[in-house]
Formats: structure tokens, sequence, C-alpha cells
């Protein structure tokens, strides 16, 4: 049971570039996120998808884009990095219904660099 | 809109002593809440969660937390801790009525020392 994967586990990137982190669950899981982890403010929440082709923004959604074309597959795309998007990215999801005592589970991260 | 706060950054304690980590909240309603810990390099494991019911939740590791509404806390608890036990731990919320945010504290690094 592979659970929730991410990928790349590291990636450095440079400032204007596009990148995106990869996010898979093998639970058919209605609802997933993506969050971010910096130091000082814990795990912030930057878009979250309720099913497929349902897609809406967290806290801190500027400069990213999501989509979610099937229930398995919730990519993050950094439309143009920017220094400030180094961060460690966290992927999960949360079923099987999604309903809000359920427990959230989370991916291995991916850690990124932006120069 | 709903908030953890975990008031102590680090906590150390001795390997064989009882060890909590401090989590308040705030919410509109009854609350759902989390503890997760992290290790390094690794993502958040779950360890346990409070819907409704008894108090005292006991979950994984030997953990458990205790549910006070009167205090909006729900402080991590373990009778005897382990070096093994060293991580980042992560209190969060989730507002009944919100349905959908969990909302995370800025997390606490638990170093057991023996």
């Amino acid at each position: 049971d592979a659970g929730i994967t991410q990928s790349p586990r590291y990636k450095i990137t440079e400032t204007g570039r596009q990148v995106t982190l990869m996010c898979h669950q093998t639970w058919s899981h209605s609802y997933m996120f993506w969050y971010r982890q910096d130091l000082g403010h814990g795990l912030r929440l930057i878009y979250y998808s309720a099913a497929a082709d349902i897609t809406d923004k967290g806290e801190v959604p500027d400069g990213y884009v999501v989509s979610r074309s099937k229930t398995e597959n919730f990519p993050l795309t950094l439309e143009s990095a920017t220094r400030s998007q180094t961060s460690v990215y966290f992927c999960a999801s949360r079923g099987p219904s999604g309903g809000p005592g359920e427990t959230q589970y989370f991916g291995p991260g991916t850690r990124l660099l932006v120069l | 809109a709903q908030s953890v706060a975990q008031p102590e950054d680090q906590v150390n304690v001795a390997e064989g002593n009882p060890l909590t980590v401090k989590c308040t909240y705030s919410v509109s309603g009854n609350p759902y809440l989390f503890w997760y810990v992290q290790y390094p390099n690794r993502g958040l494991q779950f360890l346990l969660k409070y819907i409704t019911g008894d108090n005292l939740v006991k979950g994984s590791y030997g953990f458990e937390a205790e549910f006070n509404k009167s205090q909006t806390s729900f402080h991590l608890k373990k009778p005897s801790a382990l070096v093994s036990d060293s991580a980042l731990y992560f209190c969060a919320v989730r507002d009944r009525g919100g349905g959908n945010k969990l909302t995370f504290g800025t997390g606490t690094q638990l170093k057991v020392e023996l």
C-alpha cells in the first residue's frame, strides 16, 4: 500500500522558472491538500481540492496554481518561482469521504530551493 | 477564525519521566483536534484525534491527550518518555462548521535526553 507519494523529493531551481511538484495517492480519498512548512509558521495551507476538478484557495495561494483532473493526482505548479517560495512542501489527503472528523495523511514532502 | 497555540517552542525531558506538550485552541464551535509528529526529513505522522466522547484520547506509541473544553486545551502526554520520542509535534484543529481547513500550531520540538 503506497499511500501518498510526492516527487521530486528535492528540487533546486532558479528565480523565474516554472516548477511542478507532484502528489499521488492510492486511497481514492476525495480531499487533497498542499501545505508549505516554514520555520516560525508551522504548516500553511496553499490550496485544497474536494474532488476531481474542484479546487479552492487556502491561506497562502499567491504564486501557485493547482489542478486535479484525476482523483489520485494533485500537482502544484509554481508559475514563476521566487526566493520566498523556498520551503518544504507537503501534500496531504483526507478520506474516505473527506468528512471533517476523518484523519488527514501526509506525504513525505518536497524540499524546494529557489536560487 | 480558528487558531491553535503551542506556547513552548521546545520541551526537554529526561528519559523515563512523564512528558507534556501543550496546545490551546480557539474555534467558533465544538472542535475536532489532532496531534501529529514529524521526525527529521519526514512527513507528518498522525498520532491521535479528539472527535467526541471521552476527554482522554489514546493514540499511537503510548501517547494520549486530554481534551479540556473549559480551558480550550488539548495537551499531549506520555507517562514515560523515550529518547526515540524526540521529534517535532504539531497540534491542529478543524472547526466543525468550517469543514475543510485544518489549522496547525507552529510546533513544539521535544527533546528527550538520557
